[in-house]
């Protein structure tokens, strides 16, 4: 069974700073995929990662995978107000979220 | 069209209730997904339907029953439900089984009394 593992489960930034949310996964996968979802609402399709060395990159947000490592990061550059929501990463085949990332931009 | 479309928004049932959760896209997907939301925690996975057959149950109590009657259309029969069953009912599709990037419904927000 997959594990997903998001840190950190909180996060308050300021404007302007640049952040990194890590997600460890337990077994093989040569796939992972970010979610964002705002308050009350349902889950955004952010970024699907596809293979090893993957990068993909949307406005101030860039999300990597580094398949032998088992590790995903999502990159927040000179954050806005707007990226404040909780942030998920997802495995394959069992549909495994992480616990989410709660993130708050503050001015 | 690239939208998923969940009825109703919001539903209050009693626990002797019998009510249903219906979820509908028309995107030419052929996986359909019911997930299960409390508050402050990740979506878990309770049902998938691939080609309209019942692929994947999560151990999800008999209380809820799913139906596929289409590759567009996705229900979920609740009957009996218990108060901590109150939570968000987050409908998905994607293009294939699992391994492709899901689209998700608004959700239905489920409160039982």
């Amino acid at each position: 069974e997959l594990k997903v593992e998001q840190n950190p489960l909180f996060l308050s930034m300021q404007e302007g700073k640049n952040y990194t949310i890590y997600c460890n996964y337990s077994t093989t996968s040569d796939r992972l995929y970010w979610y964002r979802q705002d308050p009350g609402k349902s889950l955004e399709s952010l970024f699907v990662l596809l293979s090893n060395g993957a990068v993909k990159q949307e406005g101030r947000l860039m999300a990597s995978l580094d398949t032998k490592a088992r590790l995903s990061t999502l990159h927040i550059t000179a954050a806005v107000h707007d990226l404040s929501a909780t942030y998920f990463c997802a495995g394959p085949h069992d549909m495994r979220f992480g616990a989410g990332t709660r993130l708050t931009v503050k001015p | 069209d690239t939208e998923v479309t969940q009825t109703p928004k919001h539903l209050v049932m009693g626990m002797t209730n019998k009510k249903s959760l219906k979820c509908e896209q028309h995107m030419g997907h052929r996986a359909m997904y019911w997930y299960k939301q409390k508050a402050k925690k990740p979506p878990e996975l309770m049902f998938v339907y691939s080609y309209e057959k019942l692929s994947i149950n999560e151990s999800v109590p008999s209380r809820f029953s799913p139906e596929c009657p289409n590759s567009s259309l996705l229900n979920l029969h609740l009957h009996a439900l218990q108060p901590e069953d109150s939570a968000l009912y987050l409908c998905a599709s994607s293009f294939r089984d699992r391994d492709y990037e899901q689209y998700f419904g608004p959700g239905t927000r489920l409160t039982v009394t």
